[in-house]
């Protein structure tokens, strides 16, 4: 199974939107919504943002949100702040019952 | 309140097994409603999915992985472990244990341990 394709990096200013895509194939993000989306701060643990495509766990600020079309997912993060600085990373459910991650996007805030 | 710890040796030689436990806390491993997974992450770069075992000891590999691979559930202690034969330096890695549902309502991995660094090296 390949990797889920992410773009390396984005940016954005504060308070501004950006949008990370993550694609796959009719194997995978096309097949199921079963795609989560996961932050992550270095030496630290992945958190989970986004699972089933678009729901937010309890808690989550709304600021984030998903979605997805074909075989292509995306992570939407609105009004960012500096926290939101980070390495995000999207997986998605197999039609083999495997699980496949994204390469991870690197978020800058400038 | 949920918990994962990994444990396990920090250097493993090339060649060798690479053996991890995952201990779990305030769940059952026995719980119907989810299975277990590891993932792990090689220093700068991303994240890999490995394995994941469900309490009847169902299995599924990471295909790239699968020859050199073995999980295991010991109910009894609440854990789960990897077995990893083989290995090379491109299995030095940062390995999680998670936890990840079974079902339509709850496939995703919620839970997360704090990681354990193995370095493959003479």
């Amino acid at each position: 199974q390949s990797a889920l394709t992410q773009p390396a990096s984005v940016s954005g200013s504060p308070g501004q939107s950006i949008t990370i895509s993550c694609t796959g194939t009719s194997s995978d993000v096309g097949s199921y919504n079963y795609v989560s989306w996961y932050q992550q701060y270095p030496g630290k643990a992945p958190k989970l943002m986004i699972y089933d495509v678009s729901k937010r766990p309890s808690g989550l600020s709304n600021r984030f949100s998903g979605s997805k079309s074909g075989n292509t997912a995306s992570l939407t993060i609105s009004g960012l702040q500096a926290a939101d600085e980070a390495d995000y990373y999207c997986i998605s459910y197999t039609t083999s019952s495997t699980w496949v991650f994204g390469g991870g996007t690197k978020l800058t805030v400038l | 309140q949920v918990q994962l710890q990994e444990s396990g040796p920090g250097l493993v030689q090339p060649s060798q097994t690479l053996s991890l436990t995952c201990t779990v806390s305030g769940v059952a491993v026995s719980s119907g409603e989810y299975y277990w997974s590891w993932i792990r992450q090689p220093p700068g770069r991303g994240l890999e999915w490995v394995a994941y075992i469900y309490h009847t000891g169902t299995t599924y590999y990471n295909p790239s992985l699968k020859s050199r691979l073995t999980m295991s559930v010991d109910t009894s202690k609440n854990q789960f472990s990897l077995r990893l034969t083989s290995v090379t330096a491109a299995d030095t890695a940062v390995y999680y244990c998670a936890r990840v549902g079974a079902h339509d309502y709850n496939n995703y991995h919620d839970f997360w341990g704090q990681g354990t660094l193995v370095t493959v090296s003479s």
